[in-house]
């Protein structure tokens, strides 16, 4: 079985400083994990993905995120966060054997203090 | 590009009507997929379709049917619909069941309200 936990449901940071968006998962394989991101009224668009590569991710608009096999986490980091970057966050796991079927966390609000 | 379109993008339905929420990629997927959005639950699976010809049960299916019409659509039908399916449905498409690392793509998403 799999989960994801978002330890946050929303996290607010003033426009210029970083930003963490915390993910801890479990999954009986060694599992492919995603980022995506769900402005107002849109779908979702993938900002990242892990899939064994290499331990730390760089994604689209300067966010990244660091696989941590030990602590079971794939937190979200951005060194300086933009107003544009005011969404919702989702953290996503598939196992890599073979399902189609994708856990998503329930989602992290996140906003920008101008 | 248009990727995932989704239609229609907003429905007020009353209690006991049925519809059927249409979904088209024009990116040449193999699989499809609908989810039900709720807040504070993240995205469900109701169903999916690993390849046209094929559709099988997600996390919450009960109240739904779909139909791979073709390789490029996917349609969700309520056949009768319920208070309980007011939510936000995004329809997403993967290249190839045999990479699994490839994402899926999302479309805009169909708000549907059930009265």
């Amino acid at each position: 079985a799999q989960s994801v936990t978002q330890l946050d449901s929303h996290v607010s940071v003033s426009e210029g400083t970083p930003v963490l968006l915390r993910c801890n998962y479990s999954s009986s394989y060694s599992p492919s994990l995603f980022w995506y991101v769900q402005h107002p009224n849109k779908g979702l668009q993938l900002l990242l993905k892990y899939t064994s590569a290499a331990t730390l991710v760089k994604g689209i608009n300067g966010f990244e995120a660091e696989f941590k096999k030990s602590e079971t986490s794939f937190h979200l980091t951005k060194p300086s966060a933009h107003m544009s970057d005011a969404a919702e966050y989702f953290c996503v796991v598939r196992p890599n054997f073979g399902n189609e079927k994708l856990t998503f966390g329930t989602g992290t609000r996140l906003t920008i203090i101008p | 590009n248009a990727g995932v379109t989704q239609t229609p993008k907003f429905q007020v339905l009353k209690t006991g009507q049925s519809m059927t929420l249409q979904c088209a990629q024009d990116m040449n997927h193999n699989s499809m997929y609908w989810y039900r959005q709720d807040p504070g639950m993240g995205l469900r699976l109701i169903y999916y379709s690993a390849s046209e010809g094929t559709t099988d049960k997600g996390e919450v299916p009960n109240g739904y049917n779909v139909s791979r019409l073709n390789k490029r659509e996917f349609s969700l039908r309520l056949e009768s619909a319920a208070p309980s399916q007011t939510s936000v449905y995004f329809c997403a498409s993967r290249g190839t069941r045999l990479n699994f690392n490839q994402p899926q793509h999302f479309g805009d998403g169909t708000r549907l309200s059930i009265l």
